[in-house]
């Protein structure tokens, strides 16, 4: 089990420009989310998804997009990347609600 | 807007010592409570989840009380180790969502 994959690690964008960062699991979890973690603002929920073709907005969703064609996948699209963006981002996976397991992280910098 | 809060934000001890943190969340719908601990440079992983209020939670030197009615949540160590040494981190979710909020967590250092 590799459990909950999450690509690139580590990502410099320039104000602007569009990414996808990727996020994988391979327990046949249903719950999907992506956090952001910022200087003493703990994990922020951005958007969520409860099965595949669900989703839903978490705190902070303005400026990224998610879709889940699949039970495995819940990519997190930057549409135009900020400064304001610049953050550690954790995808994370549970079945139902239970405990979440959380990826490595991606480290984004956009300039 | 749910509110989570965590206190103290940070703490330093003494090898040994016996520490504890508390979790605040609305008292009212609730679902659940986890705790997570956060090593440097590595990912969350949960300590407990807990559903029901007065739940008691151990893991090894690792406890956790819940108390729903009035909505907070306990966290102890017992004789803190250098190893204890991380955030720690508290989530809540209501009852007819999927969305856990997040406190900003506890920082413990324990020194040698």
């Amino acid at each position: 089990n590799a459990g909950v994959t999450q690509t690139p690690k580590f990502q410099v964008l320039k104000t602007g420009q569009s990414m996808t960062l990727q996020c994988a699991q391979d327990m046949n979890h249903e719950y999907m989310s992506w956090y952001r973690q910022d200087p003493g603002m703990g994990l922020r929920l951005i958007h969520y998804s409860v099965g595949a073709g669900i989703t839903d907005q978490g705190e902070v969703p303005n400026g990224y997009n998610v879709s889940r064609s699949t039970t495995e996948d819940f990519p997190l699209r930057l549409l135009s990347a900020a400064p304001s963006q610049t953050s550690v981002y954790f995808c994370a996976s549970s079945y139902s609600r239970g405990e979440q397991f959380f990826g490595p992280g991606t480290r984004l910098t956009v300039l | 807007i749910l509110n989570v809060e965590q206190s103290p934000q940070s703490l330093h001890v003494q090898e040994g010592d016996s520490t504890n943190f508390t979790c605040s969340f609305p008292s009212s719908n609730f679902y659940a409570l986890h705790w997570y601990r956060w090593e440097t440079a590595k990912s969350p992983e949960a300590l407990f989840v807990m559903t029901l209020n007065g739940d008691e939670k151990k893991k090894g030197r690792i406890s956790a009380t819940l108390n729903t009615k009035e909505g907070y949540s306990y966290l102890y160590i017992k004789g803190s180790q250098p190893e204890d040494s991380a955030t720690y981190l508290c989530a809540f979710c209501t009852s007819g969502t999927y969305k856990y909020i997040f406190g900003t967590g506890t920082r413990l250092k324990v020194l040698a």
